[in-house]
């Protein structure tokens, strides 16, 4: 079974910090998911990431496919940000079955002001 | 806001109640997903739905069955739960089931619980 392991398990940090997350994932993934999700609520789909680096606004996502390994940064965080940001694998079509997600255990992001 | 619709958003049931949950999408996505949700836990893949037939069934209690009436709506009927199955029970929608383009939306989920 693909595996997504995520680190740091919690994160607080001032506001204005730059904020790095780390996941590791195994083979059989073909594509990360970052999601965010506030406590209580639904989850917000941020990036999906098959090679390279995406940006919207204030997060960046990169990935790096030899490595297997991606990173989420949020530049000049804020007390909103505060949050758990989930990585995800998205399974590689191995025999034309559909696949869910594999979910990381998640960060517990804090920003205090 | 989140374009895949979940209603209710919090529901308490007694162990004897029949009750549905309810997912809807209007993104033309063809596969549908329910997850179960543990408090400070991971999302667990309950059920895929690719062009509206069941295609993967995570061994799920039966006191869960999924339903798609059409590519737009998934229901979940509950029936005879337990309080461990009180969670927050999440839908999400892609484009397909697989494949690296086709990213998945989540709905804002439902509150079960079981009493």
């Amino acid at each position: 079974k693909n595996e997504v392991e995520q680190s740091p398990q919690n994160l607080t940090a001032q506001e204005g910090e730059f904020i790095t997350i780390n996941c590791s994932y195994s083979v059989g993934i073909s594509a990360l998911h970052w999601l965010q999700q506030h406590p209580g609520g639904g989850i917000v789909s941020l990036f999906m990431l098959s090679s390279g680096k995406k940006k919207h606004g204030r997060l960046i996502a990169t990935i790096n496919i030899q490595e297997k390994h991606s990173s989420l940064h949020i530049t000049a965080s804020h007390p909103r940000d505060s949050a758990v940001y989930i990585c995800a694998g998205r399974g590689s079509d191995s025999g034309g079955g559909a696949d869910g997600l594999t979910f990381g255990k998640g960060t517990h992001l804090i920003i205090q002001p | 806001d989140t374009e895949v619709t979940q209603t209710p958003k919090h529901l308490v049931m007694g162990m004897t109640n029949k009750k549905s949950l309810k997912c809807e999408q209007h993104m033309g996505h063809r596969a549908m997903y329910w997850y179960k949700q543990k408090a400070k836990k991971p999302p667990e893949l309950m059920f895929v739905y690719s062009y509206e037939k069941l295609s993967i069934n995570e061994s799920v209690p039966s006191r869960f069955s999924p339903e798609c009436p059409n590519s737009s709506l998934l229901n979940l009927h509950l029936h005879a739960l337990q309080p461990e199955d009180s969670a927050l029970y999440l839908c999400a929608s892609s484009q397909v089931a697989t494949g690296v383009d086709s990213p998945l939306h989540f709905g804002n989920g439902t509150r079960l619980t079981v009493t």
